[in-house]
């Protein structure tokens, strides 16, 4: 099983620059996440969906947009990336509230 | 304002020498309380979930227990291998919430 798969694990981009973090899993889950984690920060929540079609904000969710159109994925857009928006970033998914969530391993963005 | 805390930043224990780290929360609505354990360069590990106060569950040398306000992870006789960071989560509507986590090391 797959599980979540994130692409790409690594990524730098210039300040400006726009572009896609990609989240699929094949467990067939009505909630997805997308997190960033920074040193002695935790994780954040930045956006998360309960269902295709659906979308909301979650703690820090400027400067990143959303969208769910199938059930598997949840792409995560930077429209104007800034070194601010240098984080590791998660995706996980669950079948529902309340029960366990699912972790990608991670994408590695530095912006410069 | 929903809130996850954790206490302490990190520890350091010699192996075999037991302690407990703590998640206090204050969330309406809860729908469970989650630990997770996070390797370095990895993604979060599910260990377990808590649904109501009193509730315990144990895996290996880790317990886990809930009241109104606050869970404990309680590590019994931890081995090298424990060392890790530990992640405590609520559920409040479609959110996970997250504590800034405790990075346990045991040494030899």
């Amino acid at each position: 099983n797959a599980g979540v798969t994130q692409t790409p694990k690594f990524q730098v981009l210039k300040t400006g620059q726009s572009m896609t973090l990609q989240c699929a899993q094949d467990m067939n889950h009505e909630y997805m996440s997308w997190y960033r984690q920074d040193p002695g920060m935790g994780l954040r929540l930045i956006h998360y969906s309960v269902g295709a079609g659906i979308t909301d904000q979650g703690e820090v969710p400027n400067g990143y947009n959303v969208s769910r159109s199938t059930t598997e994925d949840f792409p995560l857009r930077l429209l104007s990336a800034a070194p601010s928006q240098t984080s590791v970033y998660f995706c996980a998914s669950s079948a529902k509230g309340g029960t366990e969530a699912f972790f990608g391993q991670g994408t590695r963005l530095t912006v410069v | 304002e929903d809130q996850v805390t954790q206490s302490p930043e990190a520890l350091r224990l010699q192996e075999g020498e037991s302690s407990s780290l703590n998640c206090s929360y204050t969330v309406s609505g809860l729908r469970g309380l989650f630990w997770y354990r996070q390797d370095p360069g990895k993604g979060p590990e599910f260990l377990f979930t808590l649904y109501s106060a009193g509730e315990e569950k144990e895996k290996e040398r880790l317990k886990a227990t809930l009241t109104k306000k606050e869970s404990f992870l309680h590590i019994t006789a931890p081995k090298p291998e424990d060392s890790a960071t530990y992640l405590c989560a609520v559920q409040q509507g479609g959110k996970l919430i997250f504590g800034q986590g405790t990075e346990l090391s045991v040494k030899p």
